[in-house]
């Protein structure tokens, strides 16, 4: 399958900072990509869609000033959570569908912790 | 509200047996599903895609769609110790944004006892 790389894997961070989460295509291109977050023992949750070369598209409840996102080229998307609370702690995925599929490759995830 | 529904488990069966995890969803109109393997601390794994009726096998792996009753499934033959971890359905159905997106499941816990 794609494979698809995130970094860093695991952010320890002061309340009040902000935190950027890369997520890159390795072997393959892609013109959107999706940012999901997941709590403890909780199932995934879409927050965004990232257009390549347009604005994201952000679900019903989650604030686009709060979570900026950044579709910079055909293999790099970023999160950046702003303000950072403790609330935002949790495990953030960033998945891609494979090239000429519609099946989703999802990145190792980033362990966001917010003291 | 579109949903994905899965029993939360834990669904717990002996080695070598057969385990079964089901999965309904709300959006009629669905046509992609989808059986994620995710293991505690880790990203969700492809383990298997089913897009018409029926059964779809892959190694120990069968993946089953019913549209009409808007059921899907995944069957584990020879289950193994290493295959305990929480399986997540995920459908690909419109979000309140207008497009197409995976909606995942709460997913159920497998645990296979050596």
């Amino acid at each position: 399958g794609a494979v698809v790389s995130q970094h860093p894997s695991r952010v320890i961070c002061k309340s009040g900072t902000s935190v950027k989460i890369e997520c890159r295509s390795l072997d393959f291109q892609a013109t959107t990509m999706f940012w999901y977050r997941q709590f403890p023992k909780k199932s995934l949750m879409l927050m965004a869609t990232s257009n390549e070369g347009s604005k994201a598209t952000y679900e019903q409840g989650v604030e686009k000033d709060k979570f900026l996102i950044n579709h910079a080229s055909l293999t790099l998307s970023t999160l950046t959570v702003t303000s950072a609370h403790p609330e935002d702690s949790s495990f953030y995925i960033c998945s891609a569908p494979g090239p000429g599929t519609n099946e989703q490759f999802f990145g190792p995830g980033t362990r966001l912790t917010v003291l | 509200q579109k949903e994905v529904e899965q029993n939360s488990g834990p669904l717990s069966v002996p080695e070598g047996a057969i385990a079964s995890l089901n999965c309904t969803y709300s959006d009629r109109g669905s046509q992609s599903f989808f059986w994620y393997r995710q293991y505690s601390g880790k990203s969700p794994e492809l383990i298997m895609s089913i897009y018409s009726n029926g059964d779809k096998e892959d190694g120990r792996f069968t993946a089953q769609l019913n549209k009409a009753s808007q059921y899907v499934s995944l069957l584990i033959r020879d289950s193994q110790p290493s295959d305990s971890a929480t399986y997540l359905c995920a459908v690909n159905m419109f979000m309140d944004t207008g497009r197409r997106a995976l909606t995942f499941g709460s997913g159920t816990r497998l645990q296979v006892q050596p």
